[in-house]
């Protein structure tokens, strides 16, 4: 089935330490999107990619990084700048691309969830 | 930068109500609108998407309908079930970037 995974589902992470979330697709789409989620809030928007090789900050990049270097994969790490990173993290896709407009629908994974002990 | 809100923040109703979920966006110039649906502890699952040269979209007992002049889209639920308790969030779709809502809380009791 085509869909988008995310691992790990739980992580826990001492102060100091980086880590990296997997997000992987194979909807075959081009744009790829982290977002982080707090209780009671709406998603805020990390990072996002539209083409493989390039990505771009959004609202609350600072204590973040990712990659694009294959279509299927955008990994997000989680450093240790980031100074509250305890949260629920999700990770989508679109079949818009880099080419405008972009109408295409936006599909989740099942999201992991990083608490800092 | 585009502001997205929803209200009400929650809703609880008797079982076989119909009910109204509201969206207002502060910048018309949007590609679409997405209404979701979240489950605790789960992603989003993808409800309707409405195109910005749309009014409307409808599938089984969810309506959505979309003003882009107002900046305002409805999602109507028709004869509300327990399973469909859950929080609803919209996400506009501004130049390549979705900006969401903080969603309703819907409560639908047997």
């Amino acid at each position: 089935d085509g869909g988008i995974t995310q691992s790990p589902k739980y992580l826990f992470r001492k102060e100091g330490q980086n880590v990296t979330l997997s997000c992987e697709q194979n909807l075959n789409h081009d744009a790829m999107y982290w977002y982080r989620q707090d209780p009671g809030q709406g998603l805020r928007l990390i990072y996002y990619s539209q083409i493989v090789n390039d990505f771009q900050k959004g609202d609350i990049a600072e204590g973040y990084s990712v990659s694009r270097e294959k279509k299927e994969s955008f990994p997000l790490t989680v450093t240790s700048a980031q100074k509250n990173p305890t949260a629920f993290y999700l990770c989508a896709s679109s079949s818009g691309g880099s080419s405008p407009p972009n109408t295409g629908e936006l599909f989740f994974g099942e999201g992991s969830r990083l608490t800092v002990l | 930068k585009q502001e997205v809100t929803q209200i009400p923040a929650a809703l609880s109703v008797p079982e076989g109500e119909n009910l109204v979920l509201n969206c207002s966006f502060t910048d018309s110039a949007i590609y679409n609108l997405q209404w979701f649906r979240q489950d605790p502890g789960k992603g989003l699952t993808s409800l309707l998407l409405i195109q910005s040269s749309q009014r409307e979209q409808t599938s089984g007992r969810l309506n959505a309908s979309l003003d882009k002049s107002s900046g305002r889209s409805t999602l109507y639920i028709a004869a509300s079930q327990p399973g469909d308790s859950a929080t609803y969030l919209c996400a506009v779709n501004d130049f390549n970037k979705f900006y969401f809502g903080s969603g309703t809380k819907l409560n639908v009791k047997p």
